[in-house]
């Protein structure tokens, strides 16, 4: 069954207020990654946090991890219109990425 | 620019034809994947690559014949395609595969968009 599976399916805020995605997983990882996706476009990496690392900052990206409950956020400060976008996390396993279903985020101005 | 080229970006095509989609990275990387993103699916690992060798192949119909001549390039053939298959065909590479971490990030081209009718 799919390994990363992000909550919620989508998602709409204002302009300015924050944005959190949810992942969780169902085995060990060595790392867990958070990409975007613009409409029709291809993925781009935002940010990779190790699994014995806990939370990693990036700009206005704060990522959390708790290996105990299998578990990730991705949270987006201040958010833009620009923001509008799928948010996927992808789980790594003995160098293998599996794709989550994703999270469409749209930011109204 | 992510440093990976697919082409074309938009392809119509009929059941019968054959054409091939084509990936070029340069950004030096030993790993390349093509993927399969339908609307309201998850994204579908089809094949992997690593230093030219297949790794991986996800149970994908023999209808798509995946080619990596070199590190640098990759090919995905189609024919006698349904209109099942049509989809957003997404190539991207990574430095190499393995736990070590920034090793396997992906950087991925922006997609061809295929049509079968």
């Amino acid at each position: 069954s799919q390994q990363g599976e992000e909550d919620p399916q989508a998602l709409s805020i204002q302009e300015g207020e924050n944005a959190t995605m949810n992942c969780s997983y169902k085995t060990s990882i060595n790392n867990l990654q958070w990409y975007r996706q613009n409409s029709g476009r291809g993925l781009v990496h935002l940010i990779l946090i190790r699994s014995n690392e806990r939370e990693k900052h990036s700009g206005r990206l704060r990522v959390t991890l708790d290996t105990s409950k299998k578990s990730s956020s991705l949270l987006i400060t201040a958010s833009r219109a620009a923001d509008t976008a799928s948010y996927f996390c992808a789980t790594v396993v003995a160098g293998k990425s599996t794709f989550g279903d994703g999270t469409t985020l749209t930011v109204k101005p | 620019e992510t440093g990976v080229t697919q082409t074309p970006r938009h392809l119509v095509m009929g059941m019968t034809n054959k054409k091939s989609l084509k990936c070029e990275q340069h950004l030096g990387h030993n790993a390349m994947y093509w993927y399969k993103q339908s609307a309201k699916k998850p994204l579908e690992l089809m094949f992997v690559y690593n230093f030219k060798e297949q790794t991986e192949n996800n149970s994908v119909p023999s209808r798509f014949s995946p080619e990596c001549p070199n590190s640098s390039h990759l090919f995905l053939h189609l024919h006698t395609l349904q209109p099942e298959d049509s989809a957003l065909y997404l190539c991207a590479s990574s430095q190499d595969i393995g736990p070590a971490g920034a090793k396997n990030i992906q950087y991925f081209g922006a997609g061809t968009r295929l049509s079968v009718l």
